[in-house]
Order: C-alpha cells, then sequence, then structure tokens
C-alpha cells in the first residue's frame, strides 16, 4: 500500500478557501488518489477522487501533481460544517486503508 | 437508498460477554468492509469481503473476533468474549467493484 502524509491539523477562516496537502510519493500507476472525509461522530464520506488530471465536483477540487507524488483537496469556501478530518487514500479497487488524516477546524 | 444500515448504534456490555454487530449492505454492492476506530488507532480496516467470500482477515486483533457474511444483505461481526480495551466504533462500509465506498453511521461499543 502507498505511503501518505499529511499535516496533522489545519485552521481556516470560513468563506476562505482551503488547501489541503497529500504526498503520496510510493503511489503504483494504477492507484486512483481517493480523498474522503470524516465529519464528527459520522462514518467517513466520500470527497472526490482522480488519475491524473485535475477534478472538479460540488464539494471539491483536485488537483493532481503531474508526477503524482502529491495532491492537494481545495475546498474553494471554507464552512463551519466543513469541519471535519480529511483523508487522502491512494486506492485501486482492494482494500481502502486510512492514515490519520488532516483535521481541519474553520474559524467563523 | 437507505445507505449502509448498521445495527445496533450504540452498545454496552460487561466484559466477557457476547457481542454481535450486524451489517446490511447498499443492495447491489458486492465488497463489504468492516473497520474499527478508536482515538489511539485511528480507523483500521479487520475484514472485508468479496461477493460474500472473505478475502483479507489479517486486521482482525485475535480468535475473540470473528465475521461472516451468509449472503449479500447481511454480515456480523461478533466478538466472545469481549474485553474493554473491544471499546470503538466500530464502521461497516460497501461498494461495487472500483466505484465509491460507503460507510454507515458505525455502532459504538463499550465493553465495561
Amino acid at each position: 500500500d502507498a505511503k501518505t502524509t499529511q499535516p496533522n491539523s489545519m485552521e481556516s477562516n470560513e468563506e476562505e478557501p482551503v488547501h489541503l496537502p497529500c504526498n503520496h510519493s510510493t503511489i503504483s500507476g494504477t492507484d486512483y488518489i481517493h480523498w474522503y472525509r470524516q465529519l464528527p461522530s459520522q462514518g467517513p464520506e466520500y470527497v472526490i477522487h482522480g488519475l491524473t488530471s485535475n477534478v472538479n465536483n460540488r464539494m471539491a477540487s483536485l488537483a493532481i501533481a503531474e508526477d503524482r507524488k502529491s495532491s492537494t483537496l481545495i475546498l474553494h469556501r471554507a464552512t463551519l460544517r466543513d469541519a471535519a478530518v480529511y483523508y487522502c487514500i491512494p486506492y485501486n479497487n482492494n482494500d481502502m486503508r486510512f492514515g490519520a488524516g488532516t483535521r481541519l477546524t474553520v474559524k467563523p | 437508498d437507505a445507505g449502509v444500515i448498521q445495527s445496533p448504534r450504540h452498545e454496552v456490555t460487561e466484559m466477557g460477554q457476547e457481542v454481535t454487530l450486524r451489517c446490511k449492505p447498499i443492495s447491489g454492492h458486492n465488497s463489504l468492509f468492516w473497520y474499527r476506530q478508536t482515538m489511539m488507532r485511528g480507523l483500521e480496516l479487520l475484514i472485508y469481503f468479496n461477493n460474500n467470500v472473505p478475502i483479507d482477515d489479517s486486521g482482525m486483533p485475535e480468535d475473540r473476533f470473528s465475521a461472516k457474511m451468509p449472503n449479500a444483505s447481511f454480515s456480523t461481526l461478533k466478538i466472545q468474549p469481549s474485553e474493554p480495551r473491544d471499546s470503538a466504533v466500530y464502521f461497516c462500509a460497501s461498494r461495487r467493484s472500483r466505484e465509491t465506498q460507503y460507510f454507515g453511521p458505525g455502532t459504538r461499543l463499550l465493553v465495561l
């Protein structure tokens, strides 16, 4: 399994953009990069995923480095409801394993 | 779609008792996963099934833990006998091959 490195915690102000980084230097060529988040007292939920190209959906954007050894999850306007632990997971149809993630705090 | 359903949502039991956690995956999903989450160890994968067959149980902590999936719509995780260190939140998740994984709300287990 590819190892990931994420900051333990980050802070953001409400309504401002947030860039959550992830290093996955040992990612294999066929692994997709998935991002999940876990809101307090809930199970993890899917945010976004990509392989090589940058991706956008209604929740966030995913920027993937050209060498695929890192990626950045972008929340364009953080809200208080975005306060959660964010997990970056290289994954290819096998078992999905979670690291420690980044705890995002959003200040009003 | 009801999502992944887990029961019970909360369980309090005494050390030595048998505990059975239940999971109903999303209809049509062919893979099912059991995770355990604690403050100390984070979110750990215990076991997963493909098409009702256990594929990897290397995360099961010890023989006191067992999991079954008798059919595509039901799975159990059993702890016998339970110990205080088993206290955690247990999550079940399901997915179709190569698609998004969906998690249930979890079962919060407290072993006294």
